[in-house]
């Protein structure tokens, strides 16, 4: 079975401040995806990144970053510079190799504070 | 521009009521999904569908069953209502095969079960 796990239930971080979230997961899978997913206020997910299990570079998307760290079992999403607008849920998620189903954390909600 | 829709964003019901919510998507995705979202758990799958016709339980089908006739789209039914489903729920969609593919959401619909 897959678990993810998400410490952080609430953060609040200086505008322009880094961010990191936390994320942790369990899989007896050798492949795998991880997936960061941010929801406003007004509740659309929308898909922020991607890490392959196999991916030996960490990825990145503008200010987004995964730090994998795959004997540690985690996937942590890095927020640079962080903006108003990035209060937000954020939830991380993992699927297994052979169905698309996401398995997801429970959460963190960032506030940003001006 | 790709699109998940549901039917209500926000739907009223009594106790014992047969409450029908309904997801479309305009990306030919062979995947649908339904979650529902409570504070502090997180995003849940109740059922998926891979497929027309086809369907599988997910982590909570319990008081829930899915209709997929058509590609485009996944019905969620609640047979009974109970005051125990109040909450947010989530469709989403997705493509089949290797690599990774994101999950497109929906906007939700919050039910309240009075």
């Amino acid at each position: 079975a897959q678990k993810i796990t998400q410490t952080q239930p609430g953060m609040f971080v200086q505008e322009k401040e880094a961010v990191t979230l936390d994320c942790t997961y369990d899989t007896s899978d050798q492949s795998y995806g991880l997936f960061w997913y941010k929801q406003p206020s007004s509740g659309e997910m929308i898909f922020l990144i991607y890490q392959g299990s196999y991916d030996e570079q960490n990825a990145t998307e503008g200010r987004y970053s995964l730090n994998f760290q795959k004997a540690r079992k985690s996937a942590n999403l890095v927020i640079s510079a962080s903006q108003l607008g990035d209060s937000a849920m954020y939830f991380c998620a993992m699927r297994g190799p052979g169905n698309e189903k996401l398995t997801f954390g429970t959460g963190t909600r960032l506030t940003i504070i001006p | 521009d790709v699109k998940v829709t549901q039917s209500s964003r926000y739907l009223v019901k009594r106790t014992g009521e047969k409450v029908f919510l309904e997801c479309v998507q305009d990306m030919d995705h062979e995947n649908m999904f339904w979650y529902r979202q409570d504070p502090g758990l997180g995003l849940r799958l109740i059922y998926f569908s891979y497929d027309v016709k086809m369907k599988e339980k997910g982590d909570i089908p319990e008081g829930y069953s899915v209709s997929r006739e058509k590609k485009e789209r996944f019905s969620l039914i609640l047979e009974s209502a109970s005051t125990n489903q109040t909450s947010m729920y989530l469709c989403a969609s997705t493509l089949s095969g290797r690599g990774y593919n994101e999950q497109f959401f929906g906007p939700g619909t919050r039910l309240t079960v009075l």
